[in-house]
């Protein structure tokens, strides 16, 4: 059975620095996702896209954030410069529909130091 | 603004036996959609059931059903015959129907004993 898939696992970073986190979603899927779940706490929503663009963002995504679909497979989070608070689990998911179910991704554990 | 509690940090249940979770929601729209998710040991999240909220009749799949109480906001799973598969961490999760983002629960971690 297809599945979203994430890299890497788990990615340690300095605060300040850049980090990219990869997905690729499930092959004929049109909508993205990232989630993100702080530990102990609820998984969070940060942002959707649809036909290159963003459809939906919470207000976790600001302008730290960006959201890239370089080519026909990758789905991709950049976090421009990490805080401490940053530190994660990050989820990806897809769709076939907006209203279809949101396959998610086995995550991305981001530590920021 | 939307919220899911669940209030049961942690549940066992016997293998074979029945275990009920629990889940409260808040919203004020009408028509939207109600998840629960599995999340084994170190695995993606999977789709477990779905309730339409406009269904009045409740989700099943196999051992999993749902007893959907849309008028309290409540939205229970119920697992029979639990198996050591199981073992998981569970999220109620709500999405309305002009939303992208699903919004989830704290989680329930299940424990099967054997």
């Amino acid at each position: 059975e297809p599945e979203v898939t994430q890299t890497p696992s788990h990615q340690v970073t300095q605060m300040g620095q850049e980090v990219i986190l990869r997905c690729v979603p499930i092959s004929n899927h049109l909508y993205f996702y990232w989630y993100r779940q702080i530990l102990g706490q609820k998984v969070e929503f940060l942002v959707s896209f649809y036909n290159n663009e963003i459809s939906e963002k919470s207000e976790i995504f600001d302008d730290q954030f960006s959201v890239e679909r370089p080519d026909g497979s990758n789905f991709t989070l950049k976090i421009r410069s990490t805080k401490l608070e940053d530190s994660a689990m990050y989820f990806c998911a897809s769709s076939w529909t907006s209203s279809w179910e949101q396959y998610f991704g086995p995550g991305t554990r981001l530590t920021v130091t | 603004a939307q919220t899911v509690t669940q209030s049961q940090p942690e549940m066992s249940v016997q293998e074979a036996e029945t275990v009920t979770l629990s889940c409260t929601y808040d919203t004020s729209e009408s028509d939207y959609y109600l998840f629960w998710y599995k999340q084994p040991p170190s695995r993606q999240m999977i789709l477990v059931i779905r309730q339409e909220a406009y269904k009045q009749q409740n989700a099943t799949e196999n051992r999993f059903s749902v007893n959907f109480q849309k008028a309290a906001k409540s939205f229970s799973l119920k697992i029979s015959d639990s198996q050591l598969g199981d073992a998981a961490m569970y999220f109620c999760a709500y999405r309305g129907v002009r939303d992208d983002k699903i919004i989830f629960g704290k989680g329930t971690r299940l424990h099967i004993l054997p």
